[in-house]
């Protein structure tokens, strides 16, 4: 596509339930990232996949986060058991690299998630 | 540890007023820098690149400088505009891993 699309843009959902949120990578990017923000709040970062290596999981704060990217394209981030801490916007970023450098990351519009 | 710290955390000035955004990082090794402007609800875009050997970039009415040696860079907006009002966020990368290390960002508004 011609960005990142994310999905959905928007999700409310009660306190204990599972949510997934989709990003769709520009094509051929082979790095990916999922930041978060609350809101007034910096971005906080979550998860980095590159290529075929072992994505850096470092940011995620809990184990009810997880990340996969299919086939070095889609990835889904899974937050189960969300709780009201969780509400914030997730965003995601994709980039490609020339030797050692990653030229600019681009970013989706967000996907809002609101707990309850 | 890898971190990128701005400041101001916050500013305010008169439409027309230039200002003058920090940013020191503790990245190693380094790659490159970059300055994003983040408008409200919306995603970061980059507005201009710095290199190792780069000491200058000038986009438009923004000029970011880079020192290697002490680490630290400036974004210089002159001339501001309201439409300048807007997140802007130092971001800084690993040149093994390609990793983005994000400041907190700099909030800017421009009044009339």
């Amino acid at each position: 596509g011609a960005g990142v699309s994310q999905s959905p843009s928007n999700k409310v959902t009660e306190k204990g339930k599972d949510v997934e949120l989709r990003c769709d990578p520009i094509s051929g990017h082979t790095a990916l990232y999922w930041y978060r923000q609350s809101l007034g709040q910096g971005l906080e970062f979550l998860i980095y996949f590159q290529g075929n290596s072992a994505p850096d999981k470092s940011g995620l704060p809990s184990d009810r986060f997880s990340a996969e990217r299919t086939g070095g394209s889609v990835s889904t981030l899974t937050i189960q058991r969300t709780q009201q801490e969780d509400s914030a916007v997730y965003l995601c970023a994709s980039s490609s690299r020339t030797g050692l450098m990653n030229t600019e990351a681009f970013f989706g519009q967000g996907t809002r998630l609101t707990v309850v | 540890k890898n971190q990128v710290e701005q400041s101001p955390q916050s500013l305010i000035i008169l439409e027309g007023k230039n200002c003058t955004l920090q940013c020191n990082y503790t990245v190693s090794p380094f790659s490159n820098l970059r300055w994003y402007k983040q408008d409200t609800g919306r995603g970061p875009v980059s507005l201009t690149i710095m290199t190792f050997s780069e000491n200058t970039k000038s986009n438009g009415r923004y000029t970011a400088t880079l020192d290697a040696d002490t680490k630290q860079s400036s974004l210089h907006i002159t001339a501001s505009q309201l439409s300048d009002s807007a997140s802007y966020i130092c971001v800084v990368s690993l040149s093994n891993t390609g990793k983005l290390i994000f400041g907190q960002g700099t909030t800017l508004q421009v009044k009339p």
